[in-house]
């Protein structure tokens, strides 16, 4: 089976950068996504990763490493609406998307 | 255009009630998928569905049903609600199996919330 690890929270100012980190132990991986929730709201998709190396979509970017089993997003010029959880998901084998548990971002002012 | 729509948004039962939980998408997407979520657990997946006519257990699968008669629509049925079922349900649909990259990402309702007394 697929697991992800993902901190449960993280805190950031606003017009800081955060780091949300990724490890995942799967097989026939083939791809990296996250999502982002708002309280309240449905998951939405925000970016992908099959390769290595970093991705940029504006303000967010994610970041894969295969070798390591490891990604990351990273979200610059916090604003007070990128309050939300983050999840990362990993794409494997002839699997559903599995996610992990979740990262609950606050940014404060 | 309306994506994927999900069907009540809230809904209360007391223990051993029945009821289907609908979901529908315009999308003529293959796949559909049926999550819960409760705080801290993330989104696991229900049941899932690669095509009209087929269904496929996911990570929490016992005491659920669930049906794909058409293909733009997909039922999930508790028979017999317990209290361990409250939760918010999400519906979510793809074009691919390979679902969750750029140009196939999964497509989620606006959720279900279901609290059982």
């Amino acid at each position: 089976g697929q697991s992800l690890e993902q901190p449960s929270e993280v805190t950031a100012v606003e017009g800081a950068i955060v780091q949300i980190n990724c490890t995942y132990q799967t097989s026939g991986f083939y791809g990296l996504s996250w999502y982002q929730q708002h309280d309240g709201g449905a998951p939405t998709f925000l970016s992908y990763n099959a390769l290595d190396g970093l991705e940029e979509t504006g303000r967010f970017s994610s970041f894969l490493s295969r070798s390591d089993s490891y990604g990351y997003l990273l979200l610059q010029e916090l604003q007070m609406k990128d309050s939300a959880s983050y999840f990362c998901a990993v794409i494997a084998g002839n699997t559903p998307l599995v996610f992990g548990k979740g990262t609950r971002l606050s940014v404060i002012a | 255009n309306a994506g994927v729509t999900q069907t009540p948004k809230f809904r209360v039962l007391k223990t051993g009630q029945s009821m289907t939980l609908l979901c529908a998408q315009d999308m003529n997407h293959e796949y559909m998928y049926w999550y819960r979520q409760d705080p801290g657990m993330g989104l696991r997946l229900i049941h899932y569905s690669v095509g009209e006519g087929t269904t496929a257990k996911g990570e929490v699968p016992d005491g659920y049903n669930v049906s794909r008669l058409k293909k733009q629509n997909f039922l999930l049925g508790l028979e017999s609600a317990a209290p361990s079922q409250t939760s918010v349900y999400f519906c979510a649909s793809s074009y691919s199996r390979r679902a969750g990259g750029p140009n196939q990402p999964q497509h989620f309702g606006d959720g279900t919330r279901l609290s059982i007394l």
